[in-house]
């Protein structure tokens, strides 16, 4: 089964509107973190923001805010504003805890491609 | 503080032979992880390095291999290069390797394999 999963196809937005991209987890695992990347189409990975499992509060960094809801596994990125420059590639990412004498690694979705109209 | 920093940043390469990629950390940072990114397969964690010891793996052939130096530079190499393997490749480096840890990735070296 997926860990993370993104399934909205390429997403459109006009300049200066909000939009959210959803994002959607399963993990058996109490403590665990949550990471969102942008991935401009020059091939790098640029974080975002960051909500832990146990964070009460929903995440939020400038323009960006995270929309945690644990019961349902969801944390969608809202981005407020949007500007030209925001369009590209996202990745939802998690962190579990380590197993089995091996370090944590994040696990991705497969991402989902937002485009700004201006 | 400078970033994380990746060399070379576009390789190309021929079947079978062999390929060396070296990744920076953030000064300070400790862990060092690879990441492999197809269109088909998406992103896909190769390794992590913490104090010069592998920590975790994951599904990938033998080929592919990668240490890591006292001062937390980290290099990886693949071996035997098929066309599969063309790819983007990217690092990322954090503190140490907790669940509330951000990994910072480089810029990544895109590698064409012919």
């Amino acid at each position: 089964a997926q860990k993370i999963t993104q399934t909205q196809p390429g997403m459109f937005v006009q300049e200066k509107e909000a939009v959210t991209l959803d994002c959607t987890y399963d993990t058996s695992d109490q403590s665990y973190g949550l990471f969102w990347y942008k991935q401009p189409s020059s091939g790098e990975m640029i974080f975002l923001i960051y909500q832990g499992s146990y964070d009460e509060q929903n995440a939020t960094e400038g323009r960006y805010s995270l929309n945690f809801q644990k019961a349902r596994k969801s944390a969608n990125l809202v981005i407020s504003a949007s500007q030209l420059g925001d369009s590209a590639m996202y990745f939802c990412a998690m962190r579990e805890p380590p197993r089995n004498g091996a370090n944590s690694k994040l696990t991705f979705g497969k991402g989902i491609t937002l485009s700004v109209r201006p | 503080k400078a970033g994380v920093t990746q060399t070379p940043r576009y390789l190309i390469k021929t079947r079978g032979q062999q390929v060396t990629l070296s990744c920076s950390p953030i000064s300070g940072h400790r862990s060092v992880s690879w990441y492999q990114q197809t269109p088909g397969q998406g992103l896909q964690f190769l390794f992590e390095y913490f104090s010069e010891t592998q920590r975790n793996k994951g599904n990938f052939p033998g080929r592919f291999s990668g240490r890591q130096f006292s001062n937390s530079r980290s290099e990886m190499n693949v071996s035997t290069l098929e066309l599969g393997d063309s790819a983007l490749y990217l690092c990322a480096s954090s503190w140490t390797s907790g669940t509330t840890d951000t990994q910072y990735f480089g810029p990544g070296t895109r590698l064409t394999v012919l």
